[in-house]
């Protein structure tokens, strides 16, 4: 159990237009997705915090109208990165809670890798 | 400021024994996680600790000591399939996971 799902897997865009990224819970219900960024050879960085039914949290330095977050039902939260630019590749990996877990462990998706030429 | 140190990259034997260690300091505690990340892919569970000790799980072991902001991942009879980044992660106050920067564990034959 406590699967997780993003799609796509690798998106190559053009400079200038937008992307969305669908993170699923398949298996579970997933009050709070996690959306996180990684540059090449560096660590995970949380951009920002998805409540189903409520406003994202962003951390400190995301642009909040760039990275528009969308978490609308349970198993599902939407990333969408606006007017993209080629500093925007990376990979974006998605990862939920299992609500009933006490260790709060969170599971993955495989992760997006977005290429903005 | 809080912040996860553990060393950028290791290289160990196949077969061989390899600790890869994690220190931390950071705005409470809630857990510490290791997590194995191959290349190109997400990051995959391997063990969490909220409590002193170690907890052996297969090959792996995980060990903390909260008192002196601790922790090492033991992996045991590396197989090749083991080289990964190794990332240590602690739940803060607020249940955020704070990441290190991960570990590259290079096997050799």
């Amino acid at each position: 159990g406590a699967v997780v799902s993003q799609h796509p897997s690798w998106v190559i865009c053009k400079s200038g237009t937008s992307v969305k990224i669908e993170c699923r819970s398949l298996d579970f219900q997933a009050t709070t997705m996690f959306w996180y960024r990684q540059f090449p050879k560096q660590s995970l960085m949380l951009m920002a915090t998805s409540n189903e039914g409520s406003k994202a949290t962003y951390e400190q330095g995301v642009e909040k109208d760039k990275f528009l977050i969308n978490h609308a039902s349970l198993t599902l939260s939407t990333l969408t990165v606006t007017s993209a630019h080629p500093e925007d590749s990376s990979f974006y990996i998605c990862s939920a809670r299992v609500p009933d877990r006490t260790a709060y462990e969170q599971y993955f998706g495989p992760g997006t890798r977005l290429t903005v030429t | 400021g809080q912040n996860i140190d553990q060393p950028t990259e290791m290289t160990a034997t196949e077969g061989a024994i390899v600790q890869i260690n994690c220190t931390y300091q950071t705005s409470g505690f809630n857990g510490l996680f290791w997590y194995q990340q191959h290349a190109g892919e997400a990051p995959t569970f391997l063990s969490y600790n909220v409590l002193d000790g170690l907890e052996e799980k297969g090959r792996f072991s995980s060990f903390l000591s909260r008192s002196k902001g601790y922790s090492y991942l033991l992996l045991k009879e590396l197989q090749m399939k083991d080289s990964a980044s190794y990332l240590c992660a602690v739940m803060d106050s607020n249940y955020q996971l704070i990441w290190g920067a991960g570990t590259k564990l290079i096997i050799k034959p």
